[in-house]
């Protein structure tokens, strides 16, 4: 069974950091490009991040590029997002997210269960 | 980045009725348009890859598809259990962007 178990989140200041990690299982994980997407209370989602599956190839949504940095360990089965200079609009539940491997349509397949980060002073 | 503009916003519609969500993309993007399920507390679920192709375990009742930058889903005789929000994604290039969501909600 394909699981993704976030952590890392939790209440920071603004202008502060964070580091999200999300245990994957029950897949080949160095075979899987991923994701990190987020959702603020009541709003729509935004896909914050993603990365291939050897690591070598990243992208970042506009609004978190330079702030951000997604990376993985294949050989612990765990994605990272490492955030910093957080602000009030990062405020979100964040995602770990795996994209469909049997096709090229880059959509995504599973979920986490989401982990809440909360930017307040 | 590629804009997604879904219409409408909400959408009120009773069990065994047949509905449409629209998804205009700013730009051309194939058939890189994915669709996803959301309820309440929960995380998305993929109905539709590719513009058209249903995903595994989801019923035949939803189906997309696609014209030009114009996308729909079609959920032909809603459920209760289909009363919830709908999203677009395309996928055609990075940052993948979704739409704003559609709000499915009971007559």
């Amino acid at each position: 069974e394909v699981q993704l178990v976030e952590s890392g989140g939790g209440l920071v200041q603004p202008g502060g950091s964070l580091r999200l990690s999300c245990a994957a299982s029950g897949f080949t994980f160095s075979t899987y490009a991923m994701y990190w997407v987020r959702q603020a209370p009541g709003q729509g989602l935004e896909c914050v991040s993603g990365i291939s599956s050897n690591g070598g190839s990243t992208n970042y949504a506009n609004s978190v590029k330079g702030r951000f940095t997604i990376s993985r360990d294949n050989s612990k089965n765990t994605l990272y997002l490492q955030m910093v200079s957080l602000r009030a609009e990062d405020m979100a539940v964040y995602y770990c997210a795996r994209e469909l491997g049997y096709s090229s349509s880059h959509a995504v397949d599973y979920w986490g269960q989401g982990i809440l980060v909360t930017v307040s002073s | 980045d590629i804009q997604m503009t879904q219409s409408p916003s909400s959408l009120s519609a009773s069990v065994g009725d047949r509905v449409t969500i629209t998804c205009r993309a700013s730009q051309s993007i194939s058939s890189y348009l994915n669709w996803y399920q959301q309820k309440p507390g929960k995380a998305p679920k993929l109905l539709i890859y590719n513009a058209s192709s249903l995903q595994s375990g989801v019923p035949s009742r939803f189906s997309g598809s696609a014209s030009g930058t114009d996308f729909t889903l079609t959920i032909s005789g809603l459920q209760p259990e289909d009363f919830a929000t709908y999203y677009c994604q395309q996928t055609y290039t990075t940052p993948r962007t979704f739409g704003q969501g559609t709000k499915l909600e009971i007559k």
